[in-house]
């Protein structure tokens, strides 16, 4: 069965800092990978994906994610954190239906 | 740049009450889908539609839950009666048929239920 773990609650990082924010995969097959960014009440927010290709993803508002096979991660990065950036983070893997199979969620707290 | 419409935005019914929502897909995505969110949890896959066709309802509790997309287009997710464990936000997705691409969410319907 396919799972994303992300196992972090909550991630803590200074303005002006690089955030990464952690996720792994179980996938039989080759994985499709997702970022999903979600403000309060508001839906979710395509941030990023890997399909296939090269393992460094570049995504929306200055977000990228690299994909390592060998540890089955898809962490998602950015070099400089804005207060902005705060929110909740999702993890989510495509399944053989196109169904995502979602991470918890990481809360990421960008500290002025 | 085109969006997934949901209404209404906010919902307060009493329990036992029937509460309906509604979605309106991008322009020409054929797949549809319906999640429940708990706050500050992941989505929870209910239905999922090709065109007019339910694909997965393995999940959606159907003694009191039914969802429809009777044109292939906007689609409608209905609970009756409600019960207070139904409180959540209620999100519509929708993308392009035909590989692994991405889903685009409205904003959601944040129920309530007293």
């Amino acid at each position: 069965a396919q799972s994303v773990a992300q196992p972090e609650d909550q991630v803590n990082v200074a303005e002006g800092n690089p955030l990464t924010v952690k996720c792994t995969y179980s996938v039989s097959g080759n994985p499709y990978l997702f970022w999903y960014v979600q403000y309060p009440n508001r839906g979710l927010q395509f941030l990023l994906k890997y399909i296939t290709g090269d393992n460094l993803v570049k995504g929306s508002y200055g977000f990228e994610a690299e994909f390592n096979k060998s540890q089955t991660s898809f962490h998602l990065k950015k070099p400089s954190a804005l207060v902005s950036d705060s929110a909740l983070y999702f993890c989510a893997v495509g399944d053989s239906n196109y169904q995502l199979i979602w991470g918890a969620g990481t809360k990421l707290i960008i500290k002025p | 740049e085109a969006e997934v419409a949901q209404s209404p935005r906010y919902k307060i019914t009493e329990k036992s009450q029937a509460v309906a929502f509604w979605c309106d897909p991008i322009s020409g995505h054929a797949t549809l889908y319906w999640y429940r969110q708990i706050l500050g949890q992941g989505p929870e896959l209910l239905v999922q539609f090709q065109d007019e066709s339910v694909v997965d309802d393995s999940q959606l509790p159907k003694d009191r839950f039914s969802a429809e997309r009777l044109k292939g287009v906007d689609s409608t997710l209905k609970i009756q009666p409600a019960e207070l464990g139904d409180s959540a936000m209620y999100l519509c997705a929708s993308r392009i048929t035909g590989g692994p691409g991405e889903q685009y969410f409205g904003p959601g319907t944040r129920l309530t239920v007293t």
